[in-house]
């Protein structure tokens, strides 16, 4: 059974602060990775993929994944109580059609 | 610009009923899907449709049958609704060539089961 394991937090971070989230798979052969945003009472929404080892940075999203650890990582510079919500760690593992197999996420709350 | 649609928003059932859930897009997506979401399990795949006329089980499939309309519609069946799925039900979309993986979801549509 392929996982993807997030710790549930809640993570709570003061405003500016850098908020760390993680995720591990258990699936070698995955390729792809994403997070996902999700507020409460509302649909997921993508924020950011990785496909390689190393940092990827979008603004004040930074995605980091390293394949030999098994391992991905998002971190939310000068965090935001806007940025408060359940990030969802998503993999495509190896022989799964492309079908994203979703973390059960991390909610984040941001203190002002 | 609509994205994806789903209807109905709300919805109680009594067990034993049956009801379809609908979805459209807007984006000429080829590959659409069904999760659902529960508290504590995360979103789990019910069924997908990689392209238009195919349809494959996901990771939950038992109660649920779904029809690929057309390219843009992809619609979700409870035949005899239990209070197991009770749950809000997800539609997404994504591009099957570079946009694998970057799913867009509808908002959801909340299902109770009495």
């Amino acid at each position: 059974q392929k996982e993807v394991e997030q710790n549930s937090g809640p993570l709570s971070v003061p405003e500016g602060a850098i908020a760390s989230l993680n995720c591990t798979y258990s699936d070698r052969g995955s390729q792809s990775f994403f997070w996902y945003r999700q507020y409460s009472g509302k649909s997921p929404e993508l924020i950011m993929s990785i496909y390689s080892n190393g940092d990827k940075e979008d603004g004040r999203f930074t995605a980091q994944l390293n394949k030999a650890s098994q391992y991905v990582s998002l971190l939310i510079r000068d965090s935001q109580p806007s940025d408060s919500a359940t990030y969802l760690c998503a993999v495509i593992g190896w022989g799964s059609q492309g079908n994203l197999i979703f973390g059960k996420g991390t909610k984040l709350s941001v203190k002002p | 610009n609509a994205g994806v649609t789903q209807t109905p928003k709300f919805q109680v059932l009594k067990t034993g009923q049956s009801m379809t859930l609908q979805c459209a897009q807007d984006m000429n997506h080829n590959s659409m899907y069904w999760y659902r979401q529960d508290p504590g399990m995360g979103l789990r795949l019910i069924y997908y449709s990689a392209s238009e006329g195919t349809t494959d089980k996901g990771e939950v499939p038992n109660g649920y049958n779904v029809s690929r309309l057309n390219k843009r519609e992809f619609s979700l069946r409870l035949e005899s609704a239990a209070p197991s799925q009770t749950s809000v039900y997800f539609c997404a979309s994504s591009d099957s060539g570079t946009g694998v993986g970057e799913l867009f979801f509808g908002e959801g549509s909340r299902l109770t089961v009495l």
